[in-house]
């Protein structure tokens, strides 16, 4: 199956800093997501972006499909921005739904 | 929308006893999703139903687990015996089939606020 990796696994950032996350995996894919899990547990997809960039206020994603890694910016961070953040792509090629996630990396941000 | 409805929220049960978590998928998605969340192995899919036919069980753990969709507006999932290994957080998500995906969100997932289990 397509592994999936995230780093760093532990990030710890002063109110107002900027951030980037990284995924990588193993093998080409037609379905990326990025997740926010905030300390109350609940998940909120961030992005979907198998290929390309896409922003959402002070969120932004990149996905460059054929060197198989993505890249979600956090700008600006604050203290809300806090939780882990997943990234999520197929198992296998060819079940795009059917995703894995990686490991996570864990955000604190302090004001 | 409502989103993604799963009942109950918490449940503490003794070992040995049986327990249903329940599902409403976001009305007009045709995709079903079962997760698990621990601290040891992360976030791992269950099981997946698409058009309410269950289409991979592979993630299932053993028999005590199994799953059901009765019709397009729920499913459970169900462990029979439970046991304290299965203590975690499960969570139910759903989506668009990729013949469905809408332009711009794609087939992107949405996650219901999670049942967190507590077997003792």
């Amino acid at each position: 199956g397509i592994q999936v990796e995230q780093s760093p696994p532990d990030l710890i950032l002063q109110e107002g800093a900027n951030s980037t996350l990284r995924c990588n995996f193993s093998d080409s894919v037609n379905n990326l997501q990025w997740f926010h899990q905030n300390p109350w547990g609940q998940l909120i997809n961030l992005f979907y972006i198998p290929s390309g960039t896409k922003q959402n206020g002070r969120l932004s994603a990149t996905t460059v499909a054929t060197e198989r890694y993505s890249l979600l910016y956090i700008s600006s961070s604050q203290t809300t921005d806090s939780g882990v953040y997943f990234c999520a792509v197929p198992m296998i090629k060819a079940a795009g739904n059917k995703l894995t996630f990686g490991g996570g990396t864990r955000v604190l941000v302090k004001p | 929308d409502a989103g993604v409805i799963q009942s109950p929220r918490h449940e503490v049960t003794e070992m040995g006893q049986e327990v249903t978590l329940r599902c409403k998928p976001i009305s007009g998605h045709d995709y079903l999703f079962w997760y698990r969340q621990t601290m040891m192995r992360g976030l791992e899919l269950l099981i997946y139903f698409n058009n309410n036919v269950p289409i991979d069980d592979s993630g299932m753990p053993e028999d005590r687990f199994s799953a059901k969709m009765p019709n397009a507006s729920f499913s459970t999932l169900k462990i029979q015996p439970s046991e304290p290994r299965d203590s975690a957080v499960y969570f139910c998500a759903s989506s668009f089939s990729w013949i469905k995906r809408q332009k711009s969100s794609g087939n992107t997932i949405y996650f219901g606020e999670g049942s967190w289990l507590t077997v003792v």
